[in-house]
């Protein structure tokens, strides 16, 4: 059994740029959710997929948008970037039972310039 | 709305103290609750969630509605403890995971 990986481990942009950040889930979760982390504070919830659609959303404008595969792989991707997009983002999966128990991955280090 | 309080954002303790981390939600409905780990570079886990009534790495976390309070609590803090703890609260009937987190605790177990 895999856990969830995210790719890439880091990343750097600059402000007004586009950035599309990746989510395996772990083997068997048909349901993602992705949550920034800023500095010094817990993760929030961005948006969560289940079977390919939108299942609910965070306090998060329309230039985060997302995607869900088949496989149950996810992308995020965050348009015209701000400095205050810099952040971890973190993907979650969650069980086919539909558990609130999530599985974290090591998440993604965003850095807007 | 639903929020997660964590009071206090850093603590300390020495090794075979006891150990009580403040957790505080709100929310109209009836959550669940869950607290979650970050050891020094590894991933976010789950420690323990309420409804399991489970002890785990000696920690416990009993669910109060009265007083909307999560705490978790260990009667004898060791070194390996040391990491960032996060209460989540998850709305039932949102499923699938949602999950709203506090700020975070990192908490320091002295030798």
């Amino acid at each position: 059994e895999t856990g969830v990986t995210q790719s890439p481990t880091h990343l750097i942009k600059t402000r007004g740029q586009q950035v599309t950040l990746r989510c395996s889930s772990q083997s068997g979760h048909n349901t993602v959710s992705w949550y920034q982390q800023a500095l010094g504070q817990g993760p929030q919830f961005i948006f969560q997929y289940y079977r390919e659609e939108e299942n609910g959303r965070g306090n998060f404008p329309p230039r985060f948008s997302g995607l869900q595969f088949p496989n149950y792989s996810s992308e995020l991707n965050v348009n015209a970037l701000e400095l205050d997009d810099s952040a971890l983002y973190l993907c979650a999966s969650s069980p086919v039972s539909g558990a609130a128990e999530a599985f974290f991955g090591q998440g993604t280090r965003l850095t807007v310039v | 709305a639903q929020r997660v309080t964590q009071p206090e954002k850093l603590l300390s303790v020495f090794k075979g103290a006891p150990v009580e981390l403040k957790c505080n939600y709100s929310y109209s409905g009836s959550p669940e609750l869950f607290w979650y780990v970050q050891y020094s570079r590894q991933r976010l886990q789950l420690l323990l969630r309420h409804i399991s009534r489970e002890s785990i790495k000696g920690f416990t976390a009993d669910l109060n509605k009265g007083e909307t309070s999560f705490h978790l609590k260990k009667p004898f803090a060791q070194e390996e403890d040391s990491a960032m703890y996060y209460c989540a609260l998850s709305p039932r009937g949102s499923t699938l995971g949602r999950l709203y987190f506090g700020r975070g605790t990192q908490l320091t177990v002295w030798p």
